[in-house]
C-alpha cells in the first residue's frame, strides 16, 4: 500500500513565523499536490510538482512556496504566518505514468496560526 | 480543467442506495472521472473510477452517460461508516496534470 506520511497531525504557529510542513511518499511517485481544507470551501489546490525541482501554481498560492529537492519529499512553506491561514493541509501524491493512477492522500495536518 | 457541481450535502437512512451526481458539462475527451471519500480526521481515499457506461466494484457503482457531462456515485445499502464527504474529481488521469476539486457531498447515514 502507498503510505503518505506528514510529518505533524497537529501544528500551532504564531503570526510571522515561518512554517515547514512535511510530506513523504513511499512509491516514488513523480506527482505531488498540497491541497488546504476549509468548511464549506472543499479541497483547494495550493501547489503541485510533477518531479523533483519542478513546481506549479494552484488555485491558492499566495502565501505559500513548495520545495522539492528529492522525489520522495515534498514541503509547503508559509513564509510568515497568517491568521487567514488556519486550516487542514493535505498532502497527496500520485504515479504519473501509470493509466487511471488515483491520488494518494496523507491525513493532514491541522495548523492554528495565532 | 472541467469544473464539478456537486449537491452540497445529502441525509439517507440506513440501508438505501444513494446515489450522488456530480455534473461536469465541460469535460475533455481524454478526461477520467474519479471519486473519494473521506472521513472526518482523514485525508480522502479513492472510491471508484470510470471513462464512460458503468464500472462498479466491492464498494460502490459509477455511472456514466453517454454525452458524459455528468456521473452518478451510487452507494448500495449504506450504513452509518458511510458517513462521509464525497468528492467527483473530473481530469486527465495520466501525465502533468493540476488535479482541482470540487466542494464535495456531505452524506450523513441515519439510523
Amino acid at each position: 500500500d502507498v503510505k503518505v506520511t506528514q510529518s505533524s497531525r497537529y501544528l500551532v504557529k504564531r503570526t510571522g513565523e515561518k512554517v515547514f510542513l512535511e510530506c513523504v511518499q513511499d512509491m516514488d511517485h513523480e506527482n505531488m499536490f498540497w491541497y488546504r481544507q476549509d468548511p464549506g470551501l472543499g479541497l483547494r489546490l495550493i501547489y503541485f510538482s510533477y518531479d523533483v525541482k519542478m513546481k506549479e501554481k494552484g488555485d491558492i498560492p499566495e502565501g505559500y512556496s513548495v520545495s522539492r529537492e528529492k522525489k520522495e519529499r515534498f514541503s509547503l512553506i508559509l513564509e510568515s504566518a497568517s491568521t487567514n491561514q488556519t486550516s487542514m493541509y493535505l498532502c497527496a501524491s500520485r504515479d504519473h505514468g501509470t493509466a487511471n493512477s488515483p491520488l494518494h492522500f496523507g491525513n493532514g495536518t491541522r495548523l492554528t496560526v495565532t | 480543467l472541467a469544473k464539478t457541481t456537486q449537491p452540497i450535502s445529502m441525509d439517507s437512512y440506513e440501508g438505501q442506495e444513494v446515489n450522488i451526481t456530480c455534473s461536469h458539462n465541460n469535460i475533455a475527451t481524454n478526461d477520467y472521472i474519479t471519486w473519494y471519500q473521506q472521513f472526518p480526521s482523514q485525508g480522502p481515499r479513492f472510491i471508484i473510477q470510470g471513462y464512460k457506461t458503468k464500472v462498479t466494484n466491492e464498494v460502490a457503482s459509477l455511472f456514466i452517460p453517454a454525452d458524459r457531462k455528468s456521473s452518478t456515485l451510487s452507494l448500495p445499502r449504506v450504513s452509518l461508516s458511510d458517513t462521509a464527504v464525497y468528492y467527483c474529481l473530473v481530469a486527465l488521469n495520466s501525465g502533468n496534470t493540476p488535479l482541482v476539486f470540487g466542494k464535495g457531498t456531505r452524506l450523513s447515514v441515519i439510523a
